[in-house]
């Protein structure tokens, strides 16, 4: 099935440092939504963003809907222990052939917090 | 207000055998979609319900289907199960007339 690709695939960092992940796509999507999943549980929702150009924060996380519509990524600053796990983008896509939109996620970026 | 929740957590089921999940939907949330996550696929899309009927579709094998009912909980089933289709089964709940923003936990399934 399709899949975004997002970048990088992991990253160790040190406990305060800031982290920097995108995600891009060759279709436009309408809506980007970045989500953490910790392990054996399910993706928990950060941000949405709903606008082309979007810029929208949450706490120490800040997230940009690209211009193109066809990327978009995510900030973390002053990483803290609980960051680590991993994030996926996802698109909304344009209407279907039911009027309706489904999402595609992105391949993942495994954060890992080095002590 | 409670979350999305799945049922069951873990399944162990045996090849050719079949399965049902049940989803929980978040309360006034009326799209419900189904997601199959394995590490080597990632988390591919199964198929969305709103009001019942069933809106969209991925690329699965007919083995896997789903239903919704009329209190917006869904439920998936896959029948003559394969070893592949060993994966944690995430379902996802929306209040927009759109696709899920909001996922449960997730049922472990593993075919031996």
């Amino acid at each position: 099935g399709q899949q975004l690709n997002q970048s990088p695939q992991s990253m160790f960092i040190q406990e305060g440092e800031d982290v920097s992940m995108n995600c891009t796509s060759s279709s436009i999507f309408n809506t980007w939504l970045w989500y953490k999943q910790d392990p054996g549980e399910g993706p928990v929702l950060l941000i949405a963003l709903y606008k082309a150009g979007e810029l929208t924060s949450n706490g120490r996380l800040t997230a940009q809907f690209g211009i193109t519509r066809k990327d978009s990524f995510l900030n973390i600053s002053a990483s803290i222990p609980s960051d680590v796990g991993i994030y996926f983008c996802a698109g909304l896509s344009p209407i279907s052939n039911f009027g309706n939109e489904k999402l595609t996620f992105g391949t993942g970026t495994r954060l890992t917090i080095i002590p | 207000k409670a979350g999305v929740t799945q049922t069951p957590r873990y399944l162990i089921k045996t090849r050719g055998q079949q399965v049902t999940l049940s989803c929980s939907p978040i309360s006034g949330h009326r799209s419900v979609s189904w997601y199959q996550q394995t590490p080597g696929q990632g988390l591919q899309f199964l198929f969305e319900y709103f009001s019942e009927t069933q809106r969209n579709k991925g690329n699965f094998p007919g083995r896997f289907s789903g239903r919704q009912f009329s209190n917006s909980r869904s439920e998936m089933n896959v029948s003559t199960l394969e070893l592949g289709d060993s994966a944690l089964y995430l379902c996802a709940s929306s209040q927009r007339d759109t696709q899920g923003a909001f996922f449960g936990q997730g049922t472990r399934l593993t075919v031996v």
